[in-house]
């Protein structure tokens, strides 16, 4: 199994622009997470969903959105790009159904928005 | 409001030593707790959990104790190698969601 994949890794946007940061595990798991980590910082929950067609907020969703239409692939996008998006985001997942198991983390994308 | 936090943010240790890294939680109701450890460039790593139903747990060279009565838990590194090198956070378990605290930066000198 690859675990959770993230790509790309690093992508620097101009201010106003748009992307999407890609997601895919291959451990069938229903919980998949976005998170961004600030330099010095602990992860901020961004939005999750607890399987393909069900999303949801999580603290700091405002500037992103995200979408599952699939099991393996939660594809989280940032329509106006702002410098308070430069970040590091870092996509997980866990086993079905046990909301409170360990994480299993991506390597993360680093972001810079100037 | 719920919190996490950690009481060092850097934690510098011998090689060979034990290492002890402290957190404290704010909510009593919360029934598990996760150490994950994040080396530079990597996303965190599971390391070792615990439920409210216990007040200690070991694995490989870890140790997480909880102490419900004050709200605080820890994680012990025996014999702290060069690769334990990373950010230790912990995280409480809320619903769906984890809350995460800063994180504490493990230094090993040689």
């Amino acid at each position: 199994n690859a675990g959770v994949t993230q790509t790309p890794k690093f992508r620097i946007l101009k201010i106003g622009q748009s992307m999407t940061l890609q997601c895919t595990q291959d451990m069938n798991h229903n919980y998949m997470y976005w998170y961004r980590q600030d330099p010095g910082m602990g992860l901020k929950l961004i939005y999750y969903s607890v399987g393909a067609g069900i999303t949801d907020k999580g603290e700091v969703p405002n500037g992103y959105n995200v979408s599952r239409s699939t099991t393996e692939d939660f594809p989280l996008r940032l329509e106006l790009a702002a410098p308070s998006q430069t970040s590091v985001y870092f996509c997980a997942s866990t086993i079905p159904g046990q909301g409170n198991s360990p994480l299993h983390f991506g390597n993360g994308t680093r972001l810079t928005v100037t | 409001g719920e919190s996490v936090g950690l009481h060092l943010p850097t934690l510098s240790v011998q090689e060979g030593d034990n290492s002890i890294i402290n957190c404290a939680y704010s909510n009593s109701a919360s029934d598990y707790f996760i150490w994950y450890k994040q080396e530079s460039g990597k996303g965190p790593q599971f390391i070792i959990d615990i439920r409210s139903n216990m007040d200690k747990r070991q694995g490989q060279r870890v140790t997480v104790l909880l102490n419900k009565t004050v709200k605080h838990l820890s994680l012990q590194i025996a014999a702290t190698q060069p690769g334990d090198s990373a950010v230790y956070f912990c995280a409480e378990a809320s619903v769906y969601q984890l809350i995460w605290g800063a994180g504490t930066k493990l230094i090993i000198k040689p």
